[in-house]
């Protein structure tokens, strides 16, 4: 049990585009997911906390309109990356947590987004 | 503020030998300690955490530790083996935000 799924697995795309990535829980109904940005051979950033039906909670740093975070439904959670630029390349992971009772997160197994 | 040392950045142990990684948290109100494994392209994996109304878990060859006072907690792998071999990440949660922070990572590798 417990499996987060992420969609796409890998997206190359043109500069000044958007990209989506979408993130589910399968087996499991998320209260909370979250967003994280790993560059090669570092540590995983949380970007942003986002709860079924509210506005996002974004860390210190992270820019809100460059990535739009949507959680429409208590299994899916979309990240929108947009007017992408090739800084923005990286690996982006979401976990999932079923509920606030609960500390452990499930992650899923992560985007890699290029962009040329 | 948030924060989470994690050392040493890499290690290599030989086959069958132990490895400890050290990390240090921030919050004092921090509550659940998990460590993650991660090999090359793929998720993080829970291998196994720890909260603060205990000091220490086991589980086969893995265990971990912790001491609230000096705000470390450790992990602990005994009899390694080359599977063993991956970047392994503390973190802490700080209850304030139910947000979970990581620390740097230990790239372990097992010399066969």
């Amino acid at each position: 049990g417990a499996v987060v799924s992420q969609h796409p697995s890998w997206v190359i795309c043109k500069s000044g585009t958007s990209v989506k990535i979408e993130c589910r829980s399968l087996d499991f109904q998320a209260t909370t997911m979250f967003w994280y940005r790993q560059f090669p051979k570092q540590s995983l950033m949380l970007m942003a906390t986002s709860n079924e039906g509210s506005k996002a909670t974004y860390e210190q740093g992270v820019e809100k309109d460059k990535f739009l975070i949507n959680h429409a439904s208590l299994t899916l959670s979309t990240l929108t990356v947009t007017s992408a630029h090739p800084e923005d390349s990286s690996f982006y992971i979401c976990s999932a947590r079923a509920s606030l009772e609960t500390d452990t997160q499930y992650f899923g197994p992560g985007t890699r987004l290029t962009v040329l | 503020g948030e924060n989470v040392e994690q050392h040493p950045s890499t290690l290599s142990v030989q086959e069958g030998d132990s490895a400890v990684i050290k990390c240090t948290y921030s919050d004092s109100a921090s509550n659940y300690f998990p460590w993650y494994k991660q090999e090359l392209g793929k998720r993080p994996q829970l291998i196994i955490d720890i909260r603060s109304n205990v000091g220490e878990k086991k589980d086969q060859r893995i265990a971990v530790t912790l001491n609230k006072t000096a705000k470390h907690f450790s992990l602990h792998i005994t009899e390694t083996q080359p599977e063993d071999s991956a970047v392994y990440f503390c973190a802490a949660r700080y209850s304030s935000a139910s947000k979970i922070i990581f620390g740097s990572g230990t790239r372990l590798s097992i010399r066969p």
